[in-house]
């Protein structure tokens, strides 16, 4: 199992600005995972991120708008740039840990409430 | 990656039993079905895995018929805590890489008492 953290909690921002999001998990990771869940939907993936390799985007994403990065196994970062009032959404990290025998298990970080003025 | 199909919302009471079905025709002969759950404010946690008959643990039973193309995830003896969404998905690991997760629209299910 992992135990995942993000910083900040919540936000409130001004349009324009950006915001970095930090995921910290308890234990070395190779994939690290970035969704996005706006009000009242459900979960989609943005990226996977993978330690030493540039990050893999989902249609519809872009690395200039989320750029993220992975200095190491336990830690990475997304960042929301040049915010609009359409990126207000939780933003939650995963992992995938795959050391109790089942398949496609993530542990989720319990996400960051993004909201923009 | 197979689709699912699930009910938007379900309601129940306090001690009954709660089955929800997710449609997969999609299915693939490697893809396995897994539930998640998700409390307000909380990310998604694994419920429950399986790939065909029968899958029992502590949180709940998944029932898997022999053409997999659905499931139906239940839950004895529902309380109030048990008032989350609850998300199937289907996906296989291919060659020990990493299989992306996609999330349906889930099932809100509201426990009364």
């Amino acid at each position: 199992s992992a135990v995942i953290s993000q910083k900040p909690s919540r936000d409130i921002c001004q349009r324009g600005t950006s915001l970095t999001i930090q995921c910290q998990v308890d234990s070395q990771v190779t994939m690290m995972f970035w969704y996005r869940q706006q009000p009242g939907q459900s979960l989609t993936l943005i990226a996977t991120a993978n330690q030493g390799s540039e990050a893999t985007y989902e249609s519809g994403f872009v690395i200039d708008k989320f750029p993220i990065s992975r200095p190491n196994l336990t830690f990475s970062t997304l960042t929301v740039s040049n915010m609009s009032p359409e990126d207000s959404s939780i933003y939650l990290c995963s992992v995938e840990v795959g050391d109790r025998g089942r398949e496609n298990e993530q542990f989720f970080g319990p996400g960051t409430r993004l909201t923009v003025l | 990656l197979a689709k699912t199909t699930q009910p938007i919302s379900m309601d129940s009471y306090e001690g009954q039993e709660v089955n929800i079905t997710c449609s997969h025709n999609n299915i693939a002969t490697n893809d396995y079905i897994t539930w998640y759950q998700q409390f307000p404010s909380q990310g998604p946690r694994f419920i429950i895995q399986g790939y065909k008959t029968k899958v029992t643990n502590e949180v709940a039973s998944l029932f898997i018929p022999a053409d997999r193309k659905s499931s139906t995830l239940s839950l004895p003896r529902v309380s109030l805590s048990d008032t989350a969404v609850y998300y199937c998905l289907v996906g296989a690991l291919y060659g020990g890489a990493t299989n992306k997760l996609i999330f349906g629209t889930g099932t809100l299910l509201a426990v009364q008492p």
